[in-house]
């Protein structure tokens, strides 16, 4: 089954804990990111990696820490969770920076 | 001010209406307009993509930019209940630059 995959796909935890979400893509896709939806659905950018190369990295706290270990996959972990980490994380990928963006199923954080 | 503004609803319609959904954006640099369908529960998943302004068409959809008035819309004919997302408006500056999404539309197409 070709597609983005993420894991875990549910994720509780407690403030201050670190935590981290897999994704991994067999697409053969040189472009990955990770985008963070909030409660009321609204998507951002967090990071864009190209060929394992970090190529955009929008405001987000250092706490967050992408890593590629190879262009199908890019993890994300987060140091100290706090309450207001809780979202759904949604990975993607795409051909190059420009082509579309296939979205995996996400994971929903929830910090207690 | 957010760059990309969408009505995040809830609309409800019955079964065979046409449905408008509609953005506004603020940055006249932006080129690339789609929009994303995200089914509850699920990621988003590209519906439409269109260059600068004009209507394109695809099936029961119809995505129309206006760059004059910054403004853009996604028209579906005939709404089935399987429409029923969450549809999500999304502008780029420059192929490969980041994409900008509005905050989505919830939809619900009562049978």
């Amino acid at each position: 089954d070709t597609a983005v995959s993420q894991t875990p796909k549910y994720l509780v935890t407690q403030m201050g804990n670190d935590k981290s979400i897999k994704c991994e893509q067999n697409l053969g896709h040189d472009t990955m990111y990770w985008y963070k939806q909030d409660s009321k659905k609204f998507l951002k950018i967090m990071f864009s990696y190209n060929n394992k190369e970090l190529i955009i990295n929008e405001t987000v706290p250092n706490r967050f820490s992408p890593k590629s270990p190879d262009k199908a996959h890019l993890n994300l972990h987060i140091n100290s969770l706090e309450l207001g980490d809780s979202a759904v994380y949604f990975c993607a990928s795409s051909r190059g920076g420009g082509d579309t963006q296939y979205f995996g199923p996400g994971t929903r954080l929830t910090v207690l | 001010q957010k760059e990309v503004e969408q009505d995040p609803g809830p609309l409800s319609v019955p079964e065979g209406a046409i449905v408008s959904l509609n953005c506004t954006y603020s940055n006249s640099a932006f080129q690339y307009f789609m929009w994303y369908r995200q089914y509850s529960r699920k990621g988003p998943e590209l519906l439409m993509y269109t260059y600068s302004s004009g209507n394109k068409e695809d099936g029961r959809f119809t995505a129309q930019v206006d760059k004059s008035s910054k403004y853009i819309s996604l028209f579906i004919r005939d709404s089935q209940p399987s429409d029923s997302a969450t549809y999500l408006c999304a502008t780029q500056e420059t192929s490969g630059s980041r994409l900008t999404f509005g905050e989505g539309t919830q939809l619900t197409v009562n049978p």
